[in-house]
């Protein structure tokens, strides 16, 4: 299976910061890369596909970017509807498998 | 708007089998899109279980499959999932999913970029 490693595993931001989380893949997944947000007690939601393409209906203070096995997540100026967990995932083979998580926090 | 919802017993026994429903509306689950089954333990991170097309095509995570049989039902718009020889480490939130997909020369694929999501079932395995 392909591991996926997220940094930094929390982090406490301020509204209006800018925020980048860190994907590395354990081998070359091309641009199968996928983003989702999800906040406690609710279903991850997809922000993010394709590495850099953005899901429809999803801010555009949201950008991802990388390919081969290093990726990002910004977030150009955090809103308080941000403070959530982040995941990606890798969709290159099968089984598709997820980072453990990126918990931001309000500062 | 694509609305996905499990169902199913929130209790089941060590060694008892696990069997989910997820329904779809608001859209056909004989589209080119492929129906997952993902879980998160509480607390923890998320794992993909395994997927289905709406021909009985399917694909599982190795590390469940001796274990997995996800199915659909095209008449009643809906695919479930069961999990046999549970124990306490499958207790965890089951989410059904929808996700991408494409046809290209004659085979269609799943891209699992899971765009439509149900709420989530908690399942918890204990006696």
């Amino acid at each position: 299976d392909i591991q996926m490693t997220q940094s930094p595993s929390s982090l406490s931001a301020s509204v209006g910061d800018r925020v980048t989380i860190t994907c590395r893949a354990s081998q070359s997944i091309s641009s199968y890369l996928n983003w989702y947000q999800q906040k406690p007690g609710k279903a991850p939601k997809l922000l993010i596909y394709a590495a850099s393409s953005l899901q429809s209906g999803v801010p555009s203070r949201f950008s991802g970017s990388g390919s081969g096995t290093d990726f990002t997540l910004t977030i150009s100026s955090l809103q308080p509807e941000d403070f959530a967990t982040y995941y990606c995932q890798q969709s290159y083979s099968t089984p598709s498998t997820f980072g453990q998580g990126t918990r931001l926090e309000i500062k | 708007q694509v609305q996905l919802q499990e169902s199913g017993p929130g209790l089941v026994k060590p060694s008892g089998t696990l069997s989910l429903t997820c329904a779809v509306s608001g859209g056909s689950i004989s589209s080119s899109n492929w129906w997952s089954w993902v879980r998160q333990p509480p607390g923890k991170g998320l794992e993909w279980i395994g997927e289905i097309y709406h021909s009985g095509s399917t694909n599982y995570n190795p590390s469940l499959k001796s274990r997995v049989t996800i199915s659909v039902d095209k008449s009643k718009n809906q695919f479930s999932l069961k999990l046999s020889s549970v124990t306490a480490a499958d207790t965890a939130v089951y989410y059904c999913a929808r996700g991408t997909g494409y046809c290209s020369g004659g085979s269609c694929y799943s891209s699992q970029n899971f765009d439509y999501w149900g709420q989530g079932t908690l399942v918890t395995v204990s006696s």
